[in-house]
């Protein structure tokens, strides 16, 4: 069966630090990847999906970035960190365009 | 662009109860439509999904979505809530072939004894 698995579970950074989160999808192959962001009593906002190895395609022009080093490994980096950064992160995997997603257990980073 | 919306931030049931939670979307297209419910600190778990065909869907937990093109909206019902049903929860859009999900901004359910 699959499964995916994201971590950590939760990240105290201060402002200025690098950031990384990485997710890894099991039991399948070729996964949609996603980073979303839910920031605190708002819904989720999509970051960036990746159909493939080295394919990211970004949806907001933030400072945050994405990288897709193995077919199923998909990681979240920034250089330099925000207050704004703070929110909780979730990874999800989708097998076929529009099935559905699959979600991590998501990461709660605090940026201070 | 596509958005979702969910005009209910927060809503307040008794247990036994029926329950009716809003979702509108704008998308050209004939889209894909989920919801998802989430407890808190958790992930997002799929409730059910409408991609075609029968307009009224069948999910998990006993709740059921109807699709109505003509209000361009995607409302989700259970005729009994359980106080287990208290989370948050988001109704979706995928677009782009469906490599895209938009998420609504969530309704939380509180559920009353």
């Amino acid at each position: 069966s699959q499964t995916i698995h994201q971590w950590p579970a939760t990240l105290v950074q201060p402002v200025g630090s690098p950031l990384s989160l990485e997710c890894t999808v099991e039991g399948t192959s070729n996964p949609n990847l996603y980073w979303y962001r839910q920031a605190a009593g708002r819904g989720l906002q999509l970051l960036f999906y990746s159909v493939g190895i080295g394919q990211i395609s970004s949806e907001v022009p933030q400072n945050l970035s994405a990288s897709r080093p193995q077919d199923r490994q998909f990681i979240l980096s920034s250089k330099k960190l925000l207050l704004s950064d703070s929110g909780f992160y979730l990874c999800a995997w989708s097998l076929y365009a529009a099935e559905k997603l699959f979600f991590g257990s998501g990461t709660q980073l605090s940026v201070l | 662009a596509q958005s979702v919306t969910q005009p209910d931030i927060h809503i307040t049931v008794s247990e036994g109860a029926s329950l009716e939670l809003r979702c509108n979307y704008s998308y050209g297209a004939t889209p894909y439509l989920f919801w998802y419910v989430q407890s808190p600190g958790q992930g997002l778990q799929l409730l059910l999904k409408y991609f075609s065909g029968d307009t009224l869907v069948q999910g998990i937990k006993g709740f059921e979505a109807e699709f109505k093109r003509s209000q361009s909206s995607f409302n989700l019902r259970k005729p009994s809530v359980h106080w287990s049903d208290a989370a948050e929860y988001f109704c979706a859009v995928a677009y782009n072939y469906g490599q895209n999900f938009v998420f609504g901004p969530g309704t939380r359910l509180s559920v009353l004894p």
